[in-house]
């Protein structure tokens, strides 16, 4: 079956700073993958999706790229501010996008 | 703000009660979704469906079923609730087609069988 894995660890960087999250992903080859923003006691919130033939995706702050080679995906926030601060999960998708594989999310804290 | 909607937000029930919980959307959205998610781990996939009359189960049994009547409604019902079905439970819906089959996530409910 399908695994992702995001960093194990809570990410702690300095504001202004650039984080960079990591999602790999094995048996599996996903036509999508996307990026969600979760605060606590809240549903995730869609941030950007990147298709298999895409190799990067911007939006505003928001970077993401996409390696089907190495089967990863780097998230990069840029000039973080401490409202950056949340889980953020990876999600897989097929073609048809009816099924959608999350990892267990990456917890960001950005320090004032 | 999504306007996907989940009542109760939290439920402490005691064990073999039956429960429902609903989720609802005014998006219009063919595909809605049932996850269930325990603390620091992944969303697991329960439930979906294409539309009105479709449901499918998603990877990870679950004891639950579902009800797709009218697109805007997706209750989640569980016959009789035991302990282990203690977990947030979360609903999403997206459109049915075209890219980037983003997914719209209500605020979940905290669900506890005592």
């Amino acid at each position: 079956s399908q695994k992702i894995e995001q960093n194990s660890e809570a990410l702690n960087i300095q504001e202004g700073k650039t984080a960079t999250l990591t999602c790999n992903y094995t048996n599996y080859s996903p036509a999508y993958l996307q990026w969600y923003r979760q605060d606590p006691g809240r549903g995730p919130v869609f941030l950007l999706l990147i298709r298999e033939n895409e190799k990067e995706k911007r939006k505003e702050r928001l970077k993401v790229t996409f390696d089907t080679t190495l089967k990863q995906s780097l998230f990069h926030i840029t000039a973080s501010q401490p409202a950056d601060s949340a889980t953020y999960l990876c999600a897989l998708a097929s073609g048809t996008g009816n099924q959608f594989y999350f990892g267990t999310g990456t917890s960001l804290t950005v320090i004032p | 703000e999504a306007d996907i909607y989940q009542t109760p937000r939290y439920l402490v029930i005691g064990t073999g009660k039956k429960i429902t919980l609903e989720c609802s959307q005014t998006m219009g959205h063919d595909k809605m979704y049932w996850y269930q998610q325990d603390p620091g781990m992944e969303l697991h996939l329960i439930h979906y469906s294409y539309g009105v009359n479709s449901t499918e189960k998603g990877d990870l049994s679950s004891e639950s079923t579902v009800s797709r009547i009218r697109t805007e409604h997706f209750p989640l019902t569980l016959e009789s609730a035991r302990p282990s079905h203690t977990s947030q439970y979360l609903c999403a819906s997206s459109e049915a087609s075209a890219e980037p089959y983003e997914q719209y996530f209500g605020p979940g409910t905290r669900l506890t069988v005592t």
